[in-house]
């Protein structure tokens, strides 16, 4: 696609239920990170995938955060039993051949109530 | 302003001034900058970008300047218009590892 697509763009979920985000990166584009920010802060760095190679797992918070990308391509973030400081804006981005100019997704915004 | 919690540090400045955002940044082993502009329920945009072995670069309306010295980046925002009002973060990437670090981010904010 002409960009990075996320989805859902918002999701409300009650404390302790799992939660599965997605990220469909720019077609050709062979790194795709997960970052996370939390209300007015800057962007904390989860996940980064590069080709077939092995994750970067070294930003996951807590052994409940998972991600997988699959084919090269599409990748879900999922979070199981969620809870409230699981509350965030999460962001995918891709970029080509790992470079550092990465293009955002418009995020999904994460609510655990 | 301090960053603390929920609040950022923001930058009102007044349409056709010229904007300076500031940003300091951790690992003196960074090769390489990035400042990105984040508008309201969007994802970062790639603004500019510099290498550490320059000192300034510019683009169109903006220009970063590092100084490697004091480990200190700054944006410079030519005469402001109402569209530049986002949060700006810079973003490093310290040599070796894989990801972006981002700052905690500046808020603009242009009145007319």
């Amino acid at each position: 696609g002409a960009g990075v697509s996320q989805s859902p763009s918002n999701k409300v979920t009650e404390k302790g239920k799992d939660v599965e985000l997605r990220c469909d990166p720019i077609s050709g584009h062979t790194a795709l990170y997960w970052y996370r920010q939390s209300l007015g802060q800057g962007l904390e760095f989860l996940i980064y995938f590069q080709g077939n190679s092995a994750p970067d797992k070294s930003g996951l918070p807590s052994d409940r955060f998972s991600a997988e990308r699959t084919g090269g391509s599409v990748s879900t973030l999922t979070i199981q039993r969620t809870q409230q400081e699981d509350s965030a804006v999460y962001l995918c981005a891709s970029s080509l051949t790992g470079g550092w100019v990465y293009t955002f997704g418009s995020g999904t915004r994460l609510t655990v109530v | 302003g301090e960053s603390v919690g929920l609040h950022l540090p923001t930058l009102s400045v007044q349409e056709g001034d010229n904007s300076i955002i500031n940003c300091a940044y951790s690992n003196s082993a960074s090769d390489y900058f990035i400042w990105y502009k984040q508008e309201s329920g969007k994802g970062p945009q790639f603004i500019i970008d510099i290498r550490s072995n320059m000192d300034k670069r510019q683009g169109q309306r903006v220009t970063v300047l590092l100084n490697k010295t004091v480990k200190h980046l700054s944006l410079q925002i030519a005469a402001t218009q109402p569209g530049d009002s986002a949060v700006y973060f810079c973003a490093e990437a310290p040599g070796g590892y894989n990801k972006l670090i981002f700052g905690a981010g500046t808020r603009l904010a242009v009145h007319p």
